[in-house]
């Protein structure tokens, strides 16, 4: 177990919904780190926030948005879905140091039919 | 861009067998690099790191040596077993700065280890 508690596990909805995905990092890690796992792509990192503030940014769509939560709880926005949206979402946490092993949440399958 | 390159899946390799999966990489900077493995149905989980060249990381048997000449990581094991069997990520960091910081990932290797 890795700490990182990401709800739903599953989530299936249509095209032109919005969905929102949360996570809950591990006990005492500051930054959290969005990812999108799909078989042509591989794992894309999304966006990383470090107490509340947004770091990093990377292939991450206008339609989608996240935020870090003062309880540092973090929530990825995915709003009108197309089918290309389906993918395995991971969210990860680390301490923010340099080096810092990322742990992993088991994901969230998206499926948009 | 950083960017990480590992070989094509899958592997197919019976009980006790010799494993090498093959990672280079592109970065701009110095990276760390790491391996993490994903089970059927889990996140990712860190199996090994290296910080700078020439530092080797272990880890459960597995082995990869930092090599900054070929820019390569390569993941090696003596003897696989059917627990190994997995998708492996080949991953470096981009240290620009401490809190800063992310992985960038191969496209994973799976790995089928067969009794």
């Amino acid at each position: 177990d890795s700490g990182v508690t990401q709800t739903p596990k599953h989530l299936i909805t249509a095209t032109g919904q919005r969905v929102t995905l949360r996570c809950s990092p591990r006990s005492g890690d500051l930054s959290v780190y969005w990812y999108q796992q799909s078989l042509d792509q591989g794992l894309q990192f999304l966006i990383q926030y470090y107490n509340g503030e947004e770091r990093a940014k990377g292939n991450i769509l206008e339609r989608f948005s996240a935020q870090q939560f003062p309880d540092l709880h973090s929530e990825l926005n995915l709003s009108s879905l197309e089918l290309g949206d389906s993918a395995l979402y991971f969210c990860a946490s680390s301490r923010g140091q340099v080096n810092s092993p990322l742990h992993f949440g088991n994901g969230t399958r998206l499926t948009v039919t | 861009g950083d960017s990480v390159t590992q070989m094509e899946g899958p592997v197919t390799l019976s009980e006790e067998a010799f494993l090498t999966i093959n990672c280079t990489y592109t970065a701009t900077g110095y990276p760390s690099l790491f391996w993490y493995v994903q089970y059927p149905g889990e996140g990712l989980q860190l199996l090994l790191k290296a910080t700078k060249a020439d530092d080797k990381g272990s880890n459960k048997g597995f082995e990869a040596t930092y090599r900054k000449e070929t820019t390569s990581f390569h993941l090696e094991k003596g003897s696989v077993q059917v627990s190994d069997s997995a998708v492996y990520f080949c991953a470096l960091s981009d240290r620009r700065g401490g809190s800063n910081y992310k992985l960038t990932f191969g496209k994973g290797t799976l790995l089928t280890v067969n009794p």
